[in-house]
């Protein structure tokens, strides 16, 4: 069946440096992304979402790239910070009568002060 | 802000009991999700609501489980007969008419 999926299960990084976290997704029909995250204990927070028909989109310290030729997502985090540790997620919607998310693995990002 | 609210936070119950959970959704949001996580897992969806009816389920959402929107403002999911692999998060989220999912806190089942 169609899922998302990341590459990287765990990212480590000292406090100050640029983040990448990447998710790859096989759904081409889906028409829109969303990265989530999670703190322990808590539900999944919004971060920031594309559309399919954009391949860029910034918000605040947060960047996602889509690439729909290989079916890839991005979330970069400027100047990471202690408290941007967590699991990351990537979700799609596909072409579905409930809109649902279909969420990836999640990626658990720590940053080393 | 508008949040999506879960209670209870935390519930035990013994295998072969019944439970709901109850999610009190953003009250200008028409549409009304559960979604579940096993404890280290990726979310997985269960099933979806609007306009009093399901949308669309999982293939985990069998006739165990079964949605509810008793009144204007409660949204519930009802597990019949828990098992031992039921025991994981719940997340209640809902959404209006545009792009906005809002994600509930949870609440934690744990079947012993």
């Amino acid at each position: 069946g169609e899922s998302v999926g990341l590459h990287l299960p765990t990212l480590s990084v000292q406090e100050g440096d640029n983040s990448i976290i990447n998710c790859a997704y096989s759904n081409s029909a889906s028409d829109y992304f969303i990265w989530y995250k999670q703190e322990s204990g808590k539900g999944p927070q919004f971060i920031i979402d594309i559309r399919s028909n954009m391949d860029k989109r910034q918000g605040q310290r947060v960047t996602v790239l889509l690439n729909k030729t290989v079916k890839h997502l991005s979330l970069q985090i400027a100047a990471t910070q202690p408290g941007d540790s967590a699991v990351y997620f990537c979700a799609e919607r596909g072409n579905n009568a409930g809109n649902m998310l279909t969420f990836g693995g999640g990626t658990r990002l720590m940053v080393k002060p | 802000e508008p949040e999506v609210t879960q209670t209870p936070s935390h519930q035990v119950t013994q295998m072969g009991q019944e439970v709901i959970l109850r999610c009190v959704p953003i009250s200008n949001h028409l549409y009304f999700y559960w979604y579940r996580q096993i404890l280290g897992q990726k979310v997985e969806f269960l099933v979806s609501f609007y306009n009093n009816e399901i949308s669309e389920k999982s293939e985990i959402f069998d006739d165990q489980f079964s949605v509810e929107r008793p009144d204007g403002s409660n949204f519930t999911l009802k597990i019949r007969s828990t098992k031992l692999e039921d025991s994981a998060m719940y997340f209640c989220a809902s959404r209006d008419n545009s792009d906005g999912y809002t994600f509930g806190s949870g609440t934690r089942l744990t079947v012993v």
